[in-house]
């Protein structure tokens, strides 16, 4: 099956501890994506990447980073300078940079 | 800037009568505009997309849309509920700019609340 697989589920974080969310897809999808969904609100983009190796900052990146060594992955990091880390993270990718997006199932963060 | 606004936060229907949930859009480019729906704890599936080709889009579980320029308006529909479209539905909108990352602008949901 073709898809977008993200991991894990849900995920805990300490205080001033960085985490790592994964998203994979195997669509052969040039361009991926990251965004966050607080309740009650529609997604806001953090990062996006057109191609392997090159990834570009979205609306709220501060506090996150992002790697793209390989095509078929985008992975995550929260880092302990994201104040406000606790939501639902969406990863999506698309064939082509206007193509249309298709989302992973997302991974709540939570912190304890 | 493009900005999205669904008129209805919330939308109660009841099994079996049509379904409209409503969407306005701004864009100063020609736009590509969608509906996501989005079960509980789970992704976004895409229903429809409309991308300048026929006014009038057909999608998935029954779903439409129309694209009215002149309204800047593109609302959902289906006719007939069913207890499984209960589910939190999002207009969005994508400038298609590279330069701006293929913005996708997302309007703040409609949750839709199917009654038996």
């Amino acid at each position: 099956d073709g898809g977008i697989t993200q991991s894990p589920k849900y995920l805990f974080r300490k205080e001033g501890q960085n985490v790592t969310l994964s998203c994979e897809q195997n669509l052969n999808h040039d361009a991926m994506y990251w965004y966050r969904q607080d309740p009650g609100q529609g997604l806001r983009l953090i990062y996006y990447s057109q191609i392997v190796n090159d990834f570009q900052k979205g609306d709220i990146a501060e506090g996150y980073s992002v790697s793209r060594e390989k095509k078929e992955s985008f992975p995550l990091t929260v880092t302990s300078a994201q104040k406000n880390p606790t939501a639902f993270y969406l990863c999506a990718s698309s064939r082509g940079f206007q193509e249309t997006q298709y989302f992973g199932p997302g991974t709540r963060l939570l912190v304890l | 800037a493009q900005s999205v606004t669904q008129l209805d936060s919330h939308v109660s229907v009841s099994e079996g009568t049509p379904v409209l949930l409503r969407c306005n859009y701004s864009s100063s480019y020609s736009p590509s505009l969608f509906w996501y729906v989005q079960h509980p704890n789970k992704g976004l599936q895409l229903l429809l997309k409309y991308t300048s080709a026929a006014t009038l889009v057909k999608g998935i579980n029954g779903f439409e849309a129309e694209f009215k320029k002149s309204e800047t308006s593109f609302h959902l529909t289906k006719p007939s509920a069913h207890m499984s479209d209960a589910a939190e539905y999002f207009c969005v909108v994508s400038d298609g700019i590279k330069a701006a990352g293929n913005k996708l602008t997302f309007g703040g949901g409609t949750r839709v609340l199917v009654k038996p």
